[in-house]
């Protein structure tokens, strides 16, 4: 079976412009949640999604949203690019948002983002 | 708020060393508790978990126990190999709504042979 796929793999922006993001989970997988991971630190929790719904929301501004679709494949937007943002976006997918069978988050390879 | 402190890194070992990688956490209840790997260039990989208390996660030579009392889940290996070098993340999860993970800030390895 296919892992957790993302798109693109590198992606260089200027500061100000907008980015999209996306991941495809793992089949039978209904969840996704976003993560960033900047040089040298763990990842952090950006957002989860379950059944097309946002179920939880890190401690990031207004300028990141995402949305999942029917067949639970997800995008990250960030609007607005800061220097800041330069990071590993990381997408994980797991069989639902809750519950000891479904903590299990398998990771994609990830998205570097770098804005200049 | 739930936090993992992780052993400051890097750390260096010779093929066949034994490992230690300390974590101790915070968090309100009763987390699951879980260390990932990432290779250079990758993304992570769950190694192992543990859900309670007392509970002992293991995979490819490596342990951790989940310490309630000391709010711990260190990770061990008897004897690394050179292809044990990556990054080691040690990571929280609460109950409730959602499973959002809290890492450390991770510890790199570094095997020597």
């Amino acid at each position: 079976d296919a892992g957790v796929t993302q798109s693109p793999t590198h992606l260089i922006k200027t500061r100000g412009q907008q980015v999209t993001l996306r991941c495809s989970p793992i089949s039978g997988h209904k969840s996704v949640s976003w993560y960033q991971q900047v040089l040298g630190q763990g990842p952090q929790f950006i957002f989860q999604y379950y059944e097309k719904e946002e179920r939880g929301r890190g401690n990031f501004p207004d300028r990141f949203s995402a949305r999942q679709f029917p067949n639970y494949s997800s995008e990250l937007n960030v609007n607005a690019l800061l220097l800041g943002d330069s990071a590993l976006y990381l997408c994980a997918s797991s069989l639902g948002p809750s519950g000891p069978r479904m903590i299990e988050q398998y990771f994609g390879p990830g998205t570097r983002l770098t804005v200049t | 708020g739930n936090s993992v402190t992780q052993m400051e890194g890097p750390v260096t070992l010779s093929e066949e060393a034994f490992l230690t990688i300390n974590c101790t956490y915070t968090a309100t209840g009763y987390p699951s508790l879980f260390w990932y790997v990432q290779y250079p260039g990758e993304g992570l990989q769950l190694l192992l978990k543990a859900t309670k208390a007392d509970d002992k996660g293991s995979n490819k030579g490596f342990e951790a126990t989940y310490r309630k009392e000391t709010t711990s889940f260190h990770l061990e290996k008897g004897s690394v190999q050179v292809s044990d070098s990556a990054v080691y993340f040690c990571a929280l999860a609460r109950g409730g709504s959602n499973y959002k993970l809290t890492f450390g800030k991770g510890t790199l390895l570094t095997v020597n042979p």
